[in-house]
């Protein structure tokens, strides 16, 4: 079953515009929600995360809004570059838990 | 520098052949994971493993085993490789609470033929 749910699976936005990745959750015991980054050819990256007790983590020019109620987050990436094209890894791990659970991805494409 | 290094970076095997993918990381975390990347699946979980001597099932374990023999090594081990393992393996270290990010190797691009 696939706890983690992503969309769109692939997004295109123009230089300048802000991405919004979204990103949605089952399990009521995932408390912590990393988002990595990766590039072609590389292993994944973390980017930025967040814990269920906030509703909003920001770091530069990417945010993530949360909303516990909903089990629903989503990343977005204001003033896109083109060196943000990248898939996108939503993911959540609950207290004590070991092993991450990863969404399937959004494919990011920045045009010029 | 803190990292997880993956070899081969690619892998020919043929069909029925026995492969054997390592990693090796710096990081001193005692977890580990092996994961398959797929176009349309994400990152599937295949073996994690705790700590030195430890090794676990994951999501899809089916085909594969796995090796800890040290807090720095983890294997993934194909005793019979079939056409469907074709994939870009990563193996990763962390993901507990205490240090609950993961870092990945770089990946290893495995064909079978």
């Amino acid at each position: 079953q696939q706890q983690v749910r992503q969309s769109p699976q692939s997004l295109t936005v123009w230089e300048g515009e802000t991405a919004i990745l979204n990103c949605s959750y089952e399990n009521s015991a995932f408390d912590y929600f990393p988002w990595y980054q990766q590039f072609p050819g590389e292993g994944p990256a973390l980017l930025i995360s967040i814990l269920s007790v906030s509703d909003k983590k920001e770091d530069g020019r990417f945010t993530i809004f949360f909303n516990k109620r909903e089990k629903k987050l989503s990343l977005h990436i204001a003033d896109s570059q083109p060196g943000d094209s990248a898939t996108y890894f939503c993911a959540a791990l609950g207290t004590g838990g070991y092993k991450v659970v990863f969404g399937s991805g959004t494919r990011l494409l920045v045009s010029p | 520098e803190a990292a997880v290094t993956q070899s081969p970076r690619n892998k020919v095997a043929v069909t029925g052949g026995k492969v054997t993918l390592s990693c090796n990381q710096t990081n001193n975390h005692n977890n580990m994971y092996w994961y398959r990347q797929d176009t349309g699946h994400g990152l599937r979980l295949i073996h994690y493993s705790y700590g030195a001597g430890s090794t676990e099932k994951g999501d899809i374990p089916d085909g594969y085993k796995a090796s800890r023999p040290s807090q720095e090594n983890f294997s993934l081990i194909l005793e019979l490789a079939t056409p469907s393992q074709t994939s870009v393996y990563f193996c990763a270290s962390g993901g507990t609470i205490a240090n609950s990010d993961y870092t990945f190797g770089s990946g290893t691009r495995l064909l079978v033929i």
